[in-house]
């Protein structure tokens, strides 16, 4: 049972695009949505979160849309370079219970 | 990286023998998680641990034992290493009190033959 969905498994931007990852999840009871950036050869690394009681968060190039009600959440990439090339994973947890539940993982490919 | 060394970084073992992947972190942190990442299926955990002689099992444990006897280090074995478990392991810690980030290691590669 797959509890993040995790969409689309690849995808290819242009420089200068924005690129989108979509994530849903079932559990309503997640409380915690971190999105991992990976690049070849590398363990994943937090790059941006957020907590349901906000429905956005901005970190320089990079922001998170949380919709509560639909149970979904995004990943953004505003002017996306090829240095942003790496696979993204979206993930969920739930406050004191210390299991991160991961999606299956988006490979970007940013093209010049 | 966050003090989380993995060894071997890369092994080619036979069907049906015994393999020990080690972790170990610097950063004395409580939680440690062995994940496996598959194209197409992500990072799926294997076992965790929360502490010494403290573990318990992820989604995908059949075929692999854990121990942690000491804060720092944390072993992963699979006991007849099968073809399906070529794969790349990934080691993470986690402070807990409360905080969620994972830090993940450098990963292993095994290929069994």
């Amino acid at each position: 049972q797959q509890q993040v969905k995790q969409s689309p498994q690849s995808l290819i931007v242009q420089k200068g695009g924005i690129s989108i990852i979509n994530c849903a999840y079932e559990n309503t009871a997640f409380d915690y949505f971190p999105w991992y950036q990976q690049f070849p050869g590398k363990g994943p690394a937090l790059l941006i979160a957020i907590r349901p009681d906000v429905s956005e968060k901005k970190e320089g190039r990079f922001t998170i849309s949380f919709n509560k009600s639909a149970k979904q959440f995004s990943l953004h990439i505003m002017d996306s370079q090829p240095g942003d090339s790496a696979t993204y994973f979206c993930a969920a947890s739930m406050e004191g219970y210390q299991k991160v539940t991961f999606g299956i993982g988006t490979k970007l490919q940013v093209i010049p | 990286d966050a003090g989380i060394t993995q060894s071997p970084r890369h092994k080619v073992t036979e069907t049906g023998t015994p393999v020990t992947l080690r972790c170990h972190q610097t950063e004395n942190h409580r939680y440690m998680y062995w994940y496996r990442q598959d194209p197409g299926h992500g990072l799926r955990l294997i076992h965790y641990s929360y502490g010494v002689k403290d573990t318990d099992k992820g989604e995908v444990s059949d075929g692999y034992s854990v121990s942690r006897s000491k804060t720092e280090d944390f072993l992963l074995t699979l006991e007849s290493a099968t073809s399906s478990q070529t794969s790349v392991y990934f080691c993470a810690i986690n402070p807990g009190q409360g905080r969620t980030e994972a830090f993940f290691g450098q990963g292993t590669r095994l290929t069994v033959v």
